[in-house]
């Protein structure tokens, strides 16, 4: 399996919204509804903000919301504030109890 | 409060086997419901799935790494390992150990990450 696309960069001035896509195949992400995202700044462990393509756990901000339609996933984190500024990974189920990750795309806040 | 801590040589010699073990705290390694697993990330790299493992066995691994990679548990001790055999330069890499959800696939825990580094 090859790893899901990202794009390697993002940015947006604090207030605004960004979007980040999240691109697979029918094999993972267009065939199940399990895809997770995390945000990590640098030098930390990755911390889960997204799950099951809409899902946030208790204590992530409702301005990180996630999408999916067809091959491709989508984070959209509204209300940019500087703490936003990281990198964040998405990934999905592909079955046979495999994950795939993407490549990552870093966040700028301007 | 789970906690997860990955332990083992910073370094490892080229063409030998890099052995990690990670340590689960606040929590038993014993359920139903999560996997235990590895992640790799080299420098400056996205994520790579190694695999996981139930606590009773029955290992997934990246087909990727699938030759090299062999996972076992120590319920006793609350324990997990990973053993990469052969190595290279392209294993470097800072290895998390994490939480699997059985039935949301996520990982909602995650170990502070270890660097491993290949000399040759």
């Amino acid at each position: 399996q090859s790893a899901l696309t990202q794009p390697a960069s993002v940015s947006g001035s604090p207030g605004q919204s960004i979007t980040i896509s999240c691109t697979g195949t029918s094999s993972d992400v267009g065939r199940y509804n399990f895809v997770s995202w995390y945000q990590q700044h640098p030098g930390k462990a990755p911390k889960l903000i997204i799950s099951e393509v809409t899902k946030r756990p208790s204590g992530v901000s409702n301005r990180f919301s996630g999408y999916k339609s067809g091959n491709t996933a989508s984070l959209t984190i509204s209300g940019l504030q500087a703490d936003d500024e990281a990198t964040y990974h998405c990934c999905s189920y592909a079955g046979n109890a495999i994950s795939i990750f993407g490549g990552g795309t870093k966040v700028t806040v301007l | 409060q789970l906690q997860l801590q990955e332990s083992g040589p910073g370094l490892v010699e080229s063409s030998e086997t890099l052995s990690l073990t990670c340590t689960v705290s606040g929590g038993s390694i014993i359920t139903s419901d999560y996997f235990w697993a590895w992640i790799r990330q080299a420098p400056g790299k996205g994520l790579e799935f190694i695999g996981t493992v139930y606590y009773s066995g029955s290992p997934s691994y990246n087909p990727s790494l699938k030759s090299r990679v062999t996972f076992s548990v120590a319920t006793s001790k609350n324990q997990f390992s990973l053993k990469l055999s052969s190595v290279t330069a392209a294993d470097t890499a800072v290895y998390f150990c994490a939480r699997q959800a059985v039935a949301a696939t996520d990982f909602d825990y995650w170990g502070q990450g270890t660097l491993v580094t290949v000399s040759s």
